[in-house]
């Protein structure tokens, strides 16, 4: 199976900076990678998909870029909602799978 | 609007089994792939199992294969998880989750609230 390694695992900022996470494959996904935010409590929230693509609704302060094994999840202006756990998932093997999570902290 | 509403959660002892169930509304259920999703208890997200549109295609995580089934009735709008041989690291919540499009691209855009299974003796 596909390997997703999430760094950092803790992410401190303060609201305004810019945020950029890291997603790692342990073989090529091709573009075939998402990202979701998780706040405590509440269920997953797709953000991006297919290493770049919005979801619906998304705000255009997130972005994602990236290939092959090495993806990166940015928010160029962190806002107080910010504040999470995101998790990288990849589609282009069975099984799927998901990273272990970078937390979002407020510093 | 669209909704998931999972049940079917529960305690039950290590080797039993439960069969879990979400009721899918505000959209064409027939038409998207479905996912089931597991997170433990302060543990992070894991895949547990995918079924195409038509039911024709079904995936499993290798932690649940050979234990668990997943299904799908197209005229109730409902999804499934039988799970047997029950055992403690099961333990999680189980979130149902929709297809962000009807091509199969099994990313999740639509999350239930998800339903808590405990296996404990």
């Amino acid at each position: 199976e596909i390997v997703l390694t999430q760094s950092p695992a803790t992410l401190s900022l303060s609201p305004g900076e810019r945020a950029t996470l890291s997603c790692r494959a342990s073989q090529s996904v091709s573009s075939y990678l998402a990202w979701y935010l998780q706040k405590p409590g509440q269920a997953p929230r797709l953000l991006i998909y297919d290493t770049s693509n919005r979801a619906t609704g998304i705000p255009a302060r997130f972005s994602g870029s990236g290939s092959a094994t090495d993806f990166t999840l940015t928010i160029s202006s962190l806002e107080p909602e910010d504040f999470a756990v995101y998790y990288c998932q990849q589609r282009s093997n069975w099984p799927l799978t998901f990273g272990g999570g970078t937390k979002v902290e407020i510093k | 609007e669209v909704q998931l509403l999972e049940s079917g959660g529960g305690l039950e002892q290590p080797g039993g089994s439960l069969r879990l169930s979400c009721a899918a509304s505000g959209f064409t259920f027939s038409g998207y792939a479905m996912t089931w999703v597991r997170q433990a208890p302060g543990k992070g997200l894991e895949w547990v199992s995918g079924i195409s549109s038509g039911g024709d295609y079904t995936y499993y995580a290798d932690s649940v294969k050979g234990r668990c089934t997943i299904s799908r009735d197209n005229s109730r709008n409902t999804l499934y998880l039988q799970m047997n041989s029950l055992r403690a690291e099961d333990t999680a919540i189980y979130y149902c989750a929709k297809d962000v499009t009807t091509l199969g691209y099994y990313y999740m855009d639509v999350w239930g609230k998800g339903t808590t299974v405990t296996v404990s003796s």
